[in-house]
Parts: structure tokens; C-alpha cells; sequence
């Protein structure tokens, strides 16, 4: 396993501003994802962060909204863009060592309130 | 249409009894299974997978079975302890790659 760290942990932002996310990994990782948890709700799948090309979007979000960078392979930020109350979530990041393993080990998440 | 279902909201059980957790599934194939759990404002932990070709998997005192026939996983949590109160998430490969959660189950372990 590996110690995740989000910044920030949590965040009330005003609606039409923006905020990034950071995971930081400490040590080298071949997936990383981003999930949103909503209020009493189970996890949902934002994208996977490739290391040095474009994010891979699941169906019903889009790079505009959600922006994501990997510059290598323990590093990659979320920015949730132009925000409404509906923004409001959990937000966390998961990685998996090593291809196909499938075992994902979280971060701590953000807790992002818009106002 | 694509669905999970843990068997309930919430659950409540006596210290020293076995939790037992369901997840269904409704058009889906996966060739993977897992269970994770969550305490809250944290990140989910992963406790077990089990792949469509077995039957029965164990660690300490989980034990998951995987019924692809059923579409169906157990979760049982053996001599449960207050410890073991948290929710309880299952998950399953939509694709091969990426993995899709049920809505969870929370688990109240009662001395």
C-alpha cells in the first residue's frame, strides 16, 4: 500500500469559481482515478488520470468541466470548474499499483461545499 | 438496465454474531468482485476481491462468495465487533478496468 494525501481537505467555495484538487502519491503508481461521492451516496467513477496524455471521462462528465492533470506518476490534480450547489461532494482519489491488480487505495477526499 | 443493490440500507447486529451483506446485480458480467469498507469522512479501504471463477474467498474473519449464476456476492463478517461498524461497499468491473460501487450498507455492530 502507499499513504494518499489530498489537498485541500475540505473547502466552501463561492458558485462560478473554480478549485483544484491534488492527490500526491508516495511512491510511483500505474492508475489513478477520480471519484465523487455524494451526500448519502455510494462513489461514482469522474475519470482515470493517464500519466502524460489526456484524462479517460466516464460517460456524463466532460474535460471542460472537470479538467485533470497527471504529470507523472504520483502526482495529478482535479479542477472542478465554473461551480454550482451541485458541485457539492466528496471528492476523492484512488490509485492501483501495477496493472490489472484492481485492489484501489483512496485518499482521504475533499469535502467541497458551494455556496 | 445496469444496477447494484445492497440487501439493505443499514443493518444492526449483536456483538459476536455474523453480518452477513448482500450485493446483486442487474446486467452486468463482471469478471471481478470487491468489497471495501468506509468509516466516515474517510476514503474507502479495500478489504477483498474475488474473480468470477471462484467460488469462496477468506480473510481473517471475512469470507466473500461469488455466485455469477445468482449475480449475486455474501459478505459475512464473522464474531463481529463493534470495531467492524462502518459501510460497507460493494464493487464490480464494468469493462475489464474500471470498477462501478453499489450504494453501500452500513453496519452497526451493537455490544
Amino acid at each position: 500500500s502507499a499513504v494518499i494525501s489530498q489537498k485541500p481537505s475540505r473547502d466552501i467555495c463561492q458558485r462560478g469559481t473554480s478549485l483544484t484538487i491534488q492527490c500526491q502519491v508516495d511512491s510511483q503508481v500505474t492508475m489513478m482515478f477520480w471519484y465523487r461521492q455524494q451526500p448519502g451516496q455510494s462513489l461514482t467513477l469522474i475519470a482515470t488520470a493517464n500519466q502524460g496524455s489526456e484524462a479517460t471521462y466516464e460517460s456524463g462528465f466532460v474535460i471542460d468541466k472537470f479538467p485533470i492533470s497527471r504529470p507523472n506518476l504520483t502526482f495529478s490534480t482535479l479542477t472542478v470548474s465554473n461551480m454550482s450547489p451541485e458541485d457539492s461532494s466528496i471528492y476523492l482519489c484512488s490509485v492501483e499499483f501495477g496493472h490489472h491488480s484492481y485492489e484501489q487505495y483512496f485518499g482521504p477526499g475533499t469535502r467541497l461545499t458551494v455556496t | 438496465s445496469q444496477k447494484i443493490e445492497q440487501n439493505s440500507e443499514a443493518l444492526n447486529i449483536q456483538e459476536g454474531k455474523t453480518a452477513t451483506l448482500t450485493c446483486n446485480y442487474t446486467n452486468y458480467s463482471p469478471a471481478y468482485l470487491q468489497w471495501y469498507r468506509q468509516d466516515p469522512g474517510r476514503g474507502p479501504v479495500f478489504l477483498l476481491l474475488i474473480r468470477e471463477n471462484e467460488k469462496e474467498k477468506r480473510k481473517e474473519r471475512l469470507k466473500v462468495t461469488f455466485d455469477t449464476t445468482l449475480k449475486q456476492s455474501l459478505f459475512h463478517i464473522t464474531a463481529s465487533q463493534p470495531a467492524d461498524s462502518a459501510t460497507y461497499l460493494c464493487a464490480l468491473d464494468k469493462n475489464g478496468q474500471n470498477f462501478v460501487f453499489g450504494p453501500g450498507t452500513r453496519l452497526s455492530v451493537l455490544p
